[in-house]
């Protein structure tokens, strides 16, 4: 099946600091999702991306697609964004399951 | 919009019984539900797909017999844990999509221990 793996696995950041997280797959893709899990569980979704790039607010996302690989960046971090980010592809169209990467802990100190 | 909810959030039961846990799309018809489980620092799993109406679809090393899933309506579906063991404590988390969107939003968990 498809491998989907995050870097960096862990960072530790001051309030105020700047990030680029990265998701590298190993496979063309349909779908590909950024999700931040909260310190309660609860994924929220931030983008989906499947090529191309997207802003929201502080957070923007890039995915290049021909070379299986998307950039999630956070400005000016918070310690609200603290918590597990995940980035998640659909390899086959219509089949709709999602595989998930293996996650990047951010962890903003005040 | 997009809102999907989970019940109940925390769930503690003894070892041989059964526990449910159901999801539900509150603002939106969900023609495919999916289940995944979670296991601490670790990445969510794909335990099963399922579709209003149809069985569900079962990933490989999930046993259908021991984790029940049920799709009744465009708004909820259900996933029995049978005869619950120890090593069944984990996040259970679900997540819903529409077919007016392409993407998968996510219940808030459950977290279910097995004494």
């Amino acid at each position: 099946g498809i491998q989907v793996e995050q870097s960096p696995p862990d960072l530790i950041l001051q309030e105020g600091a700047n990030s680029t997280l990265r998701c590298n797959f190993s496979d063309s893709v349909n779908n590909l999702q950024w999700f931040h899990q909260n310190p309660w569980g609860q994924l929220i979704n931030l983008f989906y991306i499947p090529s191309g790039t997207k802003q929201n607010g502080r957070l923007s996302a890039t995915t290049v697609a021909t070379e299986r690989y998307s950039l999630l960046y956070i400005s000016s971090s918070q310690t609200t964004d603290s918590g597990v980010y995940f980035c998640a592809v659909e390899k086959d169209f219509g089949n709709e399951k999602l595989t998930f990467g293996t996650g990047t802990r951010l962890t903003i100190i005040p | 919009g997009a809102v999907v909810s989970q019940h109940p959030s925390r769930v503690i039961c003894k070892s041989g019984t059964s526990v449910k846990i159901e999801c539900r799309s509150l603002d939106f018809q969900a023609t495919t539900m999916f289940w995944y489980r979670q296991f601490p620092k670790k990445s969510l799993m794909l335990m099963a797909t399922s579709n209003e109406g149809s069985k569900a679809t079962y990933e490989q090393g999930v046993e259908k017999d021991k984790f029940l899933i049920n799709h009744a309506s465009l708004t909820l579906s259900t996933l029995t844990v049978t005869s619950a063991h120890p090593e069944d404590s984990s996040f259970y988390i679900c997540s819903a999509k529409g077919t007016q969107t392409y993407e998968q939003y996510f219940g808030p968990g459950t977290r279910l221990t097995v004494t």
